[in-house]
């Protein structure tokens, strides 16, 4: 069964630390994204990887950097956690195919609370 | 920056009923696609609808696309509490493989035994 696997579903930090969030996939997926969940706000995209070592800004970037050594690992870095930056993070991955669609396959998503 | 938007943003209904909910876009796409998450989960993608087409089936689920009218919709027919999720629309604003999906911030559907 294909699978995007985040390591940690319910984190808790405090305000300044640095945070790692890890996202393996299975499915030899060339792409790779970071989103956040808000009340209210739906899904935002952070950063997006269509292959190794490549990286591009989403919507809302600021906070947040990310690290793709791996084809299968898509890490989401928050350098000085803030409280505002307390959410639901959720990583996806998609083929690059020739059908022109692109199909995510989500993982079960990280609560972050950053106190 | 959002580029579908859902509507209504809560239904909530009896089993056996069927559920409606819409979707509206702001700009040309390629496809749009509809993904369905239960509470505190990830999302999984339920089905999609390219731009020429009009109406796709899925099992009990119905979608149809308007592009004149930049909407679309979601049918779920014969409604069962096993349904209960948030329900949203993506859409890819610029089309290509690797371009990215936009979300919009969905409709929470609750289905009563």
């Amino acid at each position: 069964d294909v699978k995007v696997t985040q390591s940690s579903r319910y984190l808790v930090k405090r305000t300044g630390e640095k945070v790692f969030l890890e996202c393996v996939q299975d499915m030899d997926h060339e792409n790779m994204f970071w989103y956040r969940q808000d009340p209210g706000l739906g899904l935002r995209l952070i950063y997006f990887s269509y292959d190794v070592k490549m990286k591009e800004k989403g919507d809302i970037p600021e906070g947040y950097s990310v690290s793709r050594e791996k084809k299968e690992r898509f890490s989401l870095i928050l350098e000085s956690a803030s409280t505002n930056q307390t959410s639901m993070y959720l990583c996806a991955s998609s083929p690059t195919g020739i059908t022109g669609a692109n199909v995510l396959t989500f993982g079960a998503g990280s609560r972050l609370t950053v106190l | 920056s959002q580029q579908g938007e859902e509507d209504p943003q809560a239904l909530s209904i009896q089993e056996g009923e069927n559920a409606t909910m819409n979707c509206s876009y702001k700009t040309s796409i390629n496809n749009l696609q509809w993904y369905r998450q239960n509470s505190g989960r990830g999302l999984v993608h339920l089905i999609l609808i390219r731009s020429n087409e009009r109406e796709k089936h899925s099992g009990r689920l119905r979608v149809t696309l308007d592009t004149s009218k930049k909407s679309s919709s979601l049918l779920i027919t014969a409604s069962r509490a096993a349904d209960t999720a948030s329900y949203f629309c993506a859409t890819d604003a610029t089309g290509g493989n690797t371009d990215k999906l936009i979300f919009g911030t969905g409709t929470r559907l609750q289905v009563f035994p």
